[in-house]
């Protein structure tokens, strides 16, 4: 199956500690992208990266970090940097190039500060 | 991103009624948008797209609308059964003017289906 996975699909972390959110997708996306949501609210993007090995900060990219090291790879790390990380975070991927098309998303992880 | 409250804005109907669902946008630069589906505790499904040079475009019990003089984006769902049942969201793209590849989402629409 073609598609995106994301892990784990919930998180517990404790305060002051970094945390590191997993995405990959098999469909041969070059486009990779991470939003966070908060309840009742829609997505905001945090980073995103057109190709490998190159990435960009979105909205709200304080106290988070990204790599990109292959194509089918782009894991999100919450640091303890980030003042209020509990939240779902949404991992997308698209074809990228010169213009945008539109986005399949992952199922999302919850992460939950305790 | 924009500031939003905790209360979505919620559309109920009744099932077999038609839907509409509104989304205002803010840059007239924007050239493509997006509706998506997301159900609860699930990623957001595609439901359609239309580019900046088409005003409407249809797809199975759905149709897009686009009114670029007011910036104004609707989606309009057919027959509304209980699975339509989730937020919407509308999603737009804002190059070139900024270089950024990647889309911007609106706040959401919570849609209920009433039996």
């Amino acid at each position: 199956d073609g598609g995106i996975t994301q892990s784990p699909k919930y998180l517990f972390r404790k305060e002051g500690q970094n945390v590191t959110l997993s995405c990959e997708q098999n469909l041969n996306h070059d486009a990779m992208y991470w939003y966070r949501q908060d309840p009742g609210q829609g997505l905001r993007l945090i980073y995103y990266s057109q190709i490998v090995n190159d990435f960009q900060k979105g909205d709200i990219a304080e106290g988070y970090s990204v790599s990109r090291e292959k194509k089918e790879s782009f894991p999100l790390t919450v640091t303890s940097a980030q003042k209020n990380p509990t939240a779902f975070y949404l991992c997308a991927s698209s074809r990228g190039g010169q213009g945008v098309t539109f986005a399949f998303f992952g199922q999302g992880t919850r992460l939950t500060v305790v | 991103g924009e500031s939003v409250g905790l209360h979505l804005p919620t559309l109920s109907v009744q099932e077999g009624d038609n839907s509409i669902i509104n989304c205002a946008y803010s840059n007239s630069a924007s050239d493509y948008f997006i509706w998506y589906k997301q159900e609860s505790g699930k990623g957001p499904q595609f439901i359609i797209d239309i580019r900046s040079n088409m005003d409407k475009r249809q797809g199975q019990r759905v149709t897009v609308l686009l009114n670029k003089t007011v910036k104004h984006l609707s989606l309009q769902i057919a027959a509304t059964q209980p699975g339509d049942s989730a937020v919407y969201f509308c999603a737009e793209n804002i190059t070139p003017d900024t270089g950024r590849r990647a889309l911007t989402f609106g706040s959401g629409t919570r849609l209920q289906v009433q039996p």
